[in-house]
């Protein structure tokens, strides 16, 4: 069964503290991707990445960052977490070159930065 | 740019009642349409899909139909259960990184009482 596993369910930081969050996916799927979700604005997409090493802004990558060095792995980096950067993130992997794959989402991350 | 447009929840229905949960697009050309579905303390999972105009995307008792005279995709149950309690997701696939980045709605919230 396809997997996507986030290291975390519940993160509690300091304001000012570089923050990771990672995720693994055992479908060898391609595409990998960050989104924050927060009530009132839905799913907003941080960064995606359709290769190793290869990534892409997504509609709000301001304060974050992201690295994927192995196919399976896509961390979110947070260089000096803020408050306002307090959600719930939730990553997701789909296979390229098939249209119209679904995406296949992690239980997500709760991260509150005080 | 492509955006989704969800009904406001929260929505309270009693069990065996009809659904419909509205959804509207703006999106150039002909995107491929979907509903998301989060249970409780869960990522989320495709609940159906339909990529072409007049298209009907089924599952679960659920079903919606791309309608691009309308712009909408609206998501409808004859009977709903309560094991349908959860938030659901309406989102387009976007062309501009083949069909796999969405853009989704701000989702809504259903509870069904027994």
């Amino acid at each position: 069964d396809v997997k996507v596993t986030q290291s975390s369910r519940y993160l509690v930081k300091r304001t000012g503290e570089k923050v990771f969050l990672e995720c693994v996916q055992d479908m060898d799927h391609e595409n990998m991707f960050w989104y924050r979700q927060d009530p009132g604005l839905g799913l907003r997409l941080i960064y995606f990445s359709y290769d190793v090493k290869m990534k892409e802004k997504g509609d709000i990558p301001e304060g974050y960052s992201v690295s994927r060095e192995k196919k399976e792995r896509f961390s979110l980096i947070l260089e000096s977490a803020s408050t306002n950067q307090t959600s719930m993130y939730l990553c997701a992997s789909s296979l390229s070159g098939l249209p119209n794959s679904p995406l296949h989402f992690g239980n997500g991350t709760r991260l509150t930065v005080t | 740019g492509d955006s989704v447009t969800q009904m406001e929840g929260p929505v309270t229905l009693s069990e065996e009642a009809f659904l419909t949960i509205n959804c509207t697009y703006t999106a150039t050309g002909y995107p491929s349409l979907f509903w998301y579905v989060q249970y409780p303390g869960e990522g989320l999972q495709l609940l159906l899909k339909a990529t072409k105009a007049d298209d009907k995307g089924s599952n679960k008792g659920f079903e919606a139909t791309y309608r691009k005279e309308t712009t909408s995709f609206h998501l409808e149950k004859g009977s709903v259960q309560v094991s349908d309690s959860a938030v659901y997701f309406c989102a387009l696939s976007g062309k501009n990184f083949g069909n796999e980045k969405l853009t989704f709605g701000t989702g809504t919230r259903l509870t069904i009482i027994p």
